[in-house]
């Protein structure tokens, strides 16, 4: 089966600018987390959803940052305006909703760089 | 706040050898246990998972669990350099049935074999 998969793969922007990210889960998973790992630090969490719900958004850092899942499929992460500290390399991972399997499968990642 | 810890490494084993890679934690409530290995510039690739006390094996992994001491490794036999790599240690609250799905990373172990 594809894996997830993100798309760009990297963006470079100038600070106050808007970027636009996407992630698409495996297909038939219906929890889909967004992650950051910013240079020097472990990957953090920032949301998650089931379906096209918001289960747990408590990593998000300010609402600079918006995430959705219209139809429960791929997911959208905006970051408007962008700032430097936004800087990093977001991760989409995707899960089984039941049968008692909580493996998180990882995206290759969106390096984004804010100038 | 919910922390693991990992050795920062690097860890140098020769080829052929065993490599121990060890996590704590200090979220007495996570249940789910996973390791991923992650290359330079890669997304984080699941290898092992780990719900329950004891040990687990798949291949030359092994994941070993203490929920009393908090404590979880990964153990990989006949090292490859093809295993050079860092390794992730991440926990949740999956599989209790309370609590966010999130998972929580360490820094990860940076492991290094040599040939």
């Amino acid at each position: 089966e594809a894996g997830v998969t993100q798309f760009p793969s990297h963006s470079v922007i100038e600070k106050g600018q808007t970027v636009t990210l996407r992630c698409d889960p495996i297909s038939g998973h219906d929890n889909l987390y967004w992650y950051r790992r910013v240079m020097g630090k472990e990957i953090k969490f920032l949301l998650h959803f089931v379906k096209e719900s918001k289960q747990d958004e408590s990593g998000m850092p300010n609402n600079r940052f918006l995430a959705e899942r219209t139809g429960g499929t791929y997911s959208t992460l905006k970051v408007q305006p962008a700032e430097l500290e936004d800087s990093g390399v977001y991760f989409c991972a995707s899960s089984r909703l039941a049968g008692g399997r909580y493996e998180q499968y990882f995206g290759p990642g969106t390096r984004l760089t804010v100038t | 706040q919910k922390e693991v810890e990992q050795n920062s490494g690097p860890l140098s084993v020769p080829e052929g050898a065993i490599a121990s890679l060890n996590c704590t934690y200090s979220d007495r409530g996570s249940q789910s246990f996973f390791w991923y290995r992650q290359y330079s510039g890669k997304s984080p690739e699941l290898i092992m998972f780990i719900y329950s006390n004891g040990d687990k094996e798949d291949g030359r992994f092994t994941a070993q669990l203490n929920k009393a001491s908090q404590y979880v490794s990964l153990l990989i036999r006949d090292s490859q350099p093809s295993d050079s790599a860092t390794y992730l240690c991440a926990v949740s609250h999956a599989y209790s049935g309370a609590g966010s799905y999130q998972l929580t990373f360490g820094k990860g172990t940076k492991l290094s074999v040599i040939p």
